[in-house]
């Protein structure tokens, strides 16, 4: 069975620092790898996504996600973090493209003026 | 950039009553899910449709619900008779193919009585 462990509930990030959120998954096939963000009172926003190409993916924002199979991991960063960061951060997994997501907890950002 | 829209942004009905939460997803997508989000929860699978026929649903999805597709733009989810713990965010998504992610609505917020 997918499942998706997202470490730490809240993040704080002072604004202009890395931000690194974690994100560990199981899968019992390849997964397809995802994160969204989620802006107060808005819908889910797609920020990336890991499908078996690249390992290091490039999503929108100057956010990045690591694929690591030995590790199991998908861990979300960018260099340097912005006011406009502040949401909540969904990892997600799917054995197949068309199939059900499951999510993560989630990881709510604050940044730090 | 089209959007999944989701009406009403906010329902608030007695307990027992029926409701219809109503999606319009991207016009040229064909695969629809909904998705949950009770509060302070993570968001859960409900349930997904695809050539006007149920994909796969969750345990949450039981008899109390149903989803349609009544015309060529709408997708409906159908809570017969609404409990307390119905209460939560639902998320519509759709995708053009097995090959794309889902895009999501904003949500509506069912608030049951």
């Amino acid at each position: 069975a997918q499942s998706v462990t997202q470490l730490g509930s809240h993040v704080s990030v002072s604004e202009g620092a890395l931000v690194l959120l974690r994100c560990n998954y199981s899968s019992s096939v390849p997964p397809y790898l995802f994160w969204y963000v989620q802006y107060p009172n808005q819908g889910l926003q797609l920020l990336l996504k890991y499908t078996s190409a690249a390992t290091l993916v490039k999503g929108i924002n100057g956010f990045e996600a690591e694929f690591k199979k030995s590790e199991t991991s998908f861990h979300l960063t960018k260099p340097s973090a912005h006011m406009s960061d502040a949401a909540e951060y969904f990892c997600a997994v799917s054995e197949n493209r068309d199939d059900k997501i499951i999510f993560g907890k989630g990881t709510r950002l604050h940044i730090l003026p | 950039e089209p959007e999944v829209t989701q009406t009403p942004s906010h329902q608030v009905t007695q307990m027992g009553q029926e409701v219809i939460l109503r999606c319009v997803p991207i016009s040229n997508h064909l695969y629809f899910y909904w998705y949950r989000q009770i509060l302070g929860q993570k968001v859960e699978f409900l349930v997904s449709f695809y050539n006007n026929e149920i994909s796969e649903k969750s345990e949450i999805f039981d008899d109390q619900f149903s989803v349609e597709r009544p015309d060529g733009s709408n997708f409906t989810l159908k809570i017969r008779s609404t409990k307390l713990e119905d209460s939560a965010m639902y998320f519509c998504a759709s995708s053009v193919d097995s090959y794309q992610p889902q895009h999501f609505g904003d949500g509506t917020r069912l608030s049951i009585l």
